[in-house]
């Protein structure tokens, strides 16, 4: 079965400044694609960045971008000029074999 | 974009009594949808994956005759938690997306939830 961890249950940052927040998967297939999503407090998910694991360019949206790493299976998300809405539960999220696994989250600060 | 629809947002019922969710695809047709619980300050567990016309695959240790799926057209699956009891309490979150690849605008689309609270 897929796996999905994130090692850090909470990070803060000052405001625009940069964070990175780590993500690492366990997988056998080489086909699948990878997510970050945001969770408010309103607890709607909202999709930020996704990553197709055959391309080897990482992806970016706007300040947020990711660092993929096929081989050692990681894929942290950067985000830049941290903004205040930008607090949020973050959840890396692997989708393979027709499921999404999601991991433990990150709950991200903001210090104004 | 696409847009999912998930109704109710709230609800409290007794103990013993059923409750269904809707989850409604609205500008897209969605081939598959998934179906999550969320306890409070934990991550999000797949409950079941459902595709339209056939029978919810149910992940391990879900009792399936306790949460009833339907996925009856393209556009709605439904989540009916039969005889609740006190711990079916939870944040209940369905996704759903059309066929193919994440490529371009199709992506996993999540509706609000629903927090259902058994008394």
């Amino acid at each position: 079965a897929q796996t999905v961890t994130q090692s850090q249950p909470e990070m803060s940052v000052q405001e625009a400044e940069t964070v990175t927040l780590s993500c690492t998967y366990d997988t056998s297939e080489s086909d699948y694609y990878l997510f970050w999503y945001k969770q408010p407090p309103s607890r709607q998910m909202i999709l930020v960045i996704r990553q197709e694991a055959y391309k080897q360019q990482n992806a970016t949206e706007n300040r947020f971008s990711v660092n993929f790493q096929k081989a050692a299976k990681s894929f942290s998300l950067k985000i830049s000029d941290s903004q205040l809405g930008d607090a949020a539960m973050y959840f890396c999220a692997y989708f393979g074999n027709e499921k999404l696994t999601f991991g433990t989250g990150t709950r991200l600060t903001i210090i104004p | 974009g696409a847009v999912v629809s998930q109704h109710p947002s709230r609800v409290i019922c007794k103990s013993g009594t059923s409750v269904k969710i809707e989850c409604r695809s609205l500008d897209f047709q969605a081939t598959t949808m998934f179906w999550y619980r969320q306890f409070p300050k934990q991550s999000l567990m797949l409950m079941a994956t459902s595709n339209e016309g056939s029978k919810a695959t149910y992940e391990q240790g879900v009792e399936k005759d306790k949460f009833l799926i339907n996925h009856a057209s393209l556009t709605l699956s439904t989540l009916t938690v039969t005889s609740a009891h006190p711990e079916d309490s939870s944040f209940y979150i369905c996704s759903a997306r059309a066929a193919g690849g994440f490529s371009g605008a199709n992506v996993l689309t999540f509706g609000a939830g629903s927090r259902l609270t058994v008394l």
